[in-house]
């Protein structure tokens, strides 16, 4: 089985600072990992994602994550954020290999992501 | 091109009563999930339909049932509704072949169920 654990409920910055979000996962089987953003009244659009290969990933909107296999972390970091990045945030897993590849996410709980003026 | 599509877009019932959404998967996309989000809360996996068969189910009673049409699109079926299914539903639909990892889920905007 797989978990995800998001270890800020809420992170407020200001604008045109830098921000990371934290996320860190259990999982027995190897896994793929994603980063979704949430607006207001809206589903989830995928902003990265971790297959393999490099562990830095960058995404869109100036995002980037970096895989961090023995920490088993993906956190998420944008240098300079802006207004309209106030969203919730929530990292996903699933695994990668044989009979359980079909996409079924697990989410973490989410971090909401307050950008200040 | 549009991408996946749910309706209604807000939904009210009373407990005891039945509720049946609907999803539209993006074109070209034949893998229809469902995840039900209660509020303040990250998204959790009801079940996926792929060739119109139930092919992976989360940890939901069976009060939640399913279907998948011939042209892919879906239905989520809550019997006997509880105060505690008051979420925002989602569907997200994929490309199959390939694996989750070059064919990613893509996500509609949900249905907001109310039970009162």
């Amino acid at each position: 089985a797989q978990s995800v654990t998001q270890l800020d409920s809420q992170v407020p910055v200001f604008e045109e600072a830098p921000v990371e979000l934290r996320c860190n996962y259990s999982s027995s089987v190897s896994v793929y990992l994603f980063w979704y953003v949430q607006y207001p009244n809206q589903g989830l659009q995928l902003l990265l994602k971790y297959l393999s290969g490099s562990t830095l990933v960058k995404g869109i909107n100036g995002f980037e994550a970096e895989f961090n296999k023995s920490q088993t972390s993906f956190h998420l970091r944008k240098p300079s954020v802006h207004i309209s990045d106030t969203a919730e945030y929530f990292c996903a897993v699933t695994p990668s290999r044989g009979s359980s590849n079909t996409g079924k996410l697990i989410f973490g709980q989410g971090t909401t992501l307050q950008v200040k003026p | 091109d549009a991408g996946v599509t749910q309706s209604p877009t807000h939904l009210i019932k009373t407990r005891g009563q039945q509720v049946t959404l609907r999803c539209s998967p993006k074109s070209g996309h034949d893998t229809v999930s469902w995840y039900q989000q209660a509020l303040g809360q990250g998204p959790q996996f009801i079940f996926q339909y792929y060739e119109e068969e139930e092919r992976q189910r989360g940890n939901f009673p069976d009060r939640f049932s399913g279907h998948q049409f011939p042209n892919y699109s879906s239905e989520l079926n809550v019997n006997a509704l509880l105060l505690g299914d008051s979420a925002l539903y989602l569907c997200a639909s994929q490309r199959s072949g390939g694996g989750i990892g070059n064919q990613p889920q893509h996500f509609g905007d949900g249905t907001r169920l109310s039970i009162l």
